[in-house]
């Protein structure tokens, strides 16, 4: 089946410093990709849809400044958090469509800002 | 608005039947989805419904009725690797999920 892989999986850095989320798809080309988060005990909440070769569509109230998302190829997108702090620590989870029945989602990436 | 309801949390015996309730309302409706998630991990993906009835596979069964805006998932023969969140999505008229805030099942012995 098709599979998402998402990297790292866990990463802690330091306040004001920026991350990379790397989210690929191995055996199948996903023109879309989608980037959530979730918070302890909650459920998932998307924050971005990126799209291959054109700018990614934000959420209401995610500041595109802070979470850039670039979606290069048609197997890869990123997600980076700049300047990041306390705040957006997180479990940030990256998706990717496959037709219309079912989203096959990355491993996850635990990020930590101290 | 879009909204997804079903219980925050819900205990059950290791091998007795559980069923998960998931109600919504959403500005159309294209499919439903259930999904598993153990703690710390993402997402696995259970099962799909778009049209009413029942879908079983295996010890998983997730039913749907598109008329009461309401589906659950009936989990069988419960394990205790069952324990996780199940969370239950609808995808709406722009094909977008909206998910559901899960619900922790607890098995106990």
């Amino acid at each position: 089946g098709a599979v998402v892989s998402q990297h790292p999986s866990r990463v802690i850095c330091k306040s004001g410093t920026s991350v990379k989320i790397e989210c690929r798809s191995l055996d199948f080309q996903a023109t879309t990709m989608f980037w959530y988060r979730q918070f302890p005990k909650q459920s998932l909440m998307l924050m971005a849809t990126s799209n291959e070769g054109s700018k990614a569509t934000y959420e209401q109230g995610v500041e595109k400044d802070k979470f850039l998302i670039n979606h290069a190829s048609l197997t890869l997108s990123t997600l980076t958090v700049t300047s990041a702090h306390p705040e957006d620590s997180s479990f940030y989870i990256c998706s990717a469509p496959v037709g219309n029945t079912e989203a096959f989602f990355g491993q996850g990436t635990r990020l930590t800002v101290v | 608005g879009q909204n997804i309801d079903q219980p925050t949390e819900m205990t059950a015996t290791e091998g007795a039947i559980v069923q998960i309730n998931c109600t919504y309302q959403t500005s159309g409706f294209n499919g439903l989805f259930w999904y598993q998630q153990h703690a710390g991990e993402a997402p696995t993906f259970l099962s799909y419904n778009v049209l009413d009835g029942l879908e079983e596979k295996g010890r998983f069964s997730s039913f749907l009725s598109r008329s009461k805006g309401y589906s659950y998932l009936l989990l069988k023969e419960l394990q205790m690797k069952d324990s996780a969140s199940y969370l239950c999505a609808v995808k709406d008229s722009n094909y977008q999920l909206i998910w559901g805030a899960g619900t922790k099942l607890i098995i106990k012995p």
